[in-house]
């Protein structure tokens, strides 16, 4: 079965950087793109970054622009997010989620089959 | 960006009842839209894609429907385990994806 399971969070000083990772099971990861989704605490859910099956294109919320880098390594069946110039409101739990690859009628279904357990990231001084 | 707004941001019914949840969009979307159960400490899980497809393994009491800019959940006969939070999603602004605020099904 699908598994996605998050690590590298913690406590990290405000301007502080942080690599989260998020190993895939259970399916042809290399076929799928992958996303971050992250939800401060007691809040929604907010979209954070996706990157391609192949790791061709990669697109990122305006909140996380130029600071947050995703990437994937696709021969460890590894997701990650780099998070520099951290902020006090980056703080939340960090969730890695696989698209789905649905198309119909050409257009594409950009939701989340399946979500990890979440990695809580905390940035306080 | 577009602008989800779901009603109401809480709500509380009774195991058999039949509740509708609403998300509106701040412009057209066509039928761009996904409905997420979120129960506390778990991550989301999908219910329903491109605004009435059911996801595979989801029972058949969640539904969806609407298109343009009104949508609704609907569960037709409440269960205990469907005691949860619930988030619209659109994906027509791709790959700008945004998520309504949530509602909070509580039992009464």
């Amino acid at each position: 079965q699908v598994q996605l399971v998050e690590s590298g969070g913690g406590v990290v000083q405000p301007g502080g950087s942080l690599r989260l990772s998020c190993a895939a099971s259970g399916f042809t990861f290399s076929s799928y793109g992958m996303h971050w989704v992250r939800q401060a605490p007691g809040k929604g859910l907010e979209w954070v970054a996706f990157i391609r099956y192949d790791g061709s294109n990669k697109y990122y919320a305006d909140s996380v622009k130029g600071r947050f880098t995703i990437s994937r390594d696709n021969s460890k069946n590894t997701l990650y997010l780099q998070m520099n110039s951290l902020r006090a409101e980056d703080t939340a739990v960090y969730y890695c989620a696989k698209d789905p690859r649905i198309t119909i009628f050409g257009v594409v279904i950009m939701v989340f089959d399946y979500w990890g357990q979440g990695t809580l990231v905390t940035v306080s001084s | 960006a577009i602008r989800m707004t779901q009603s109401p941001s809480s709500l509380s019914a009774s195991t058999g009842d039949r509740v509708t949840i609403t998300c509106r969009a701040s412009q057209g979307i066509s039928s761009y839209l996904a409905w997420y159960q979120q129960k506390p400490g778990k991550a989301p899980k999908l219910l329903i894609y491109a605004a009435s497809t059911l996801q595979s393994g989801v029972p058949s009491r969640f539904s969806g429907s609407g298109s343009g800019t009104d949508f609704t959940l609907t569960i037709s006969c409440l269960q205990s385990e469907d005691f949860a939070t619930y988030y619209c999603q659109q994906y027509y602004s791709y790959p700008g994806i945004t998520f309504g605020q949530g509602t909070r099904l509580e039992i009464k």
